[in-house]
């Protein structure tokens, strides 16, 4: 299995503020994504983190709104922007190592 | 669009029996059909997976059985415990020429195991 921790593991932010939740990965993943994960709904790609250049985003999921970054080959952010209540969900790091994608314990984000 | 389909919703088994979670996909560029365990709290965690070559694939007390021409596959949890009682999901991606390994997940379901 690949290690992926993040953090924070739980938060719980205002409306309007911003919050950036840190990945760090082993040096066996090679691609790097996030997913979003609502409550008690399944799990949707938000995006695929590239190193050292604009992360590949999905339908319906913005720059503005989702940065993401990712410096090196172990290390990638997302910022959730501009919080609003529909915002709480759990945010998913996840990474591919040799042909498998494996998961973060996850980041839980509520907004009040 | 839902491109895997994910069914039951939910599913309450004995102690002991036969736990049988079914998906069906649509685009027949899937590759790797894993799933994942989610326990309460944590994130999901890869159980088993196949790839469409074989038919089936067995893993202790869970196995997977695919078909392809239905596109069709199912999870298996024979002699169901308390301790396997999580959130199922089924997903789909391809793997292979040009892949972007990005996973598309069914609904997912809940499966309780009762003592």
């Amino acid at each position: 299995s690949a290690v992926i921790s993040q953090k924070p593991s739980r938060d719980i932010c205002q409306r309007g503020t911003s919050l950036t939740i840190q990945c760090q990965v082993d040096s066996q993943v090679t691609m790097m994504f996030w997913y979003r994960q609502q409550p008690g709904q399944s799990l949707t790609l938000i995006a695929t983190a590239n190193q050292g250049s604009e992360a590949t985003y999905e339908s319906g999921f913005v720059i503005d709104k989702f940065p993401i970054s990712r410096p090196n080959l172990t290390f990638s952010t997302l910022t959730v922007s501009n919080m609003s209540p529909e915002d709480s969900s759990i945010y998913l790091c996840s990474g591919l190592r040799g042909n498998t994608i494996y998961f973060g314990e996850g980041s839980w984000l509520t907004v009040v | 669009q839902q491109q895997v389909k994910q069914s039951p919703q939910s599913l309450i088994v004995q102690k002991g029996g036969i736990s049988i979670i079914n998906c069906a996909y649509e685009n027949t560029a899937f590759d790797y059909f894993p799933w994942y365990q989610q326990f309460p709290g944590k994130g999901p965690a890869l159980l088993i997976a196949i790839r469409p070559d074989v038919s089936e694939k067995k893993e202790g007390r869970f196995t997977i059985s695919f078909n392809k021409s239905a596109k069709q596959f199912s999870l298996h949890i024979m002699d169901s415990q308390p301790g396997d009682s999580a959130t199922y999901f089924c997903a789909a991606s391809k793997n292979s020429g040009g892949s972007n390994y990005k996973l598309t997940f069914g609904k997912g379901t809940l499966l309780t195991v009762n003592p």
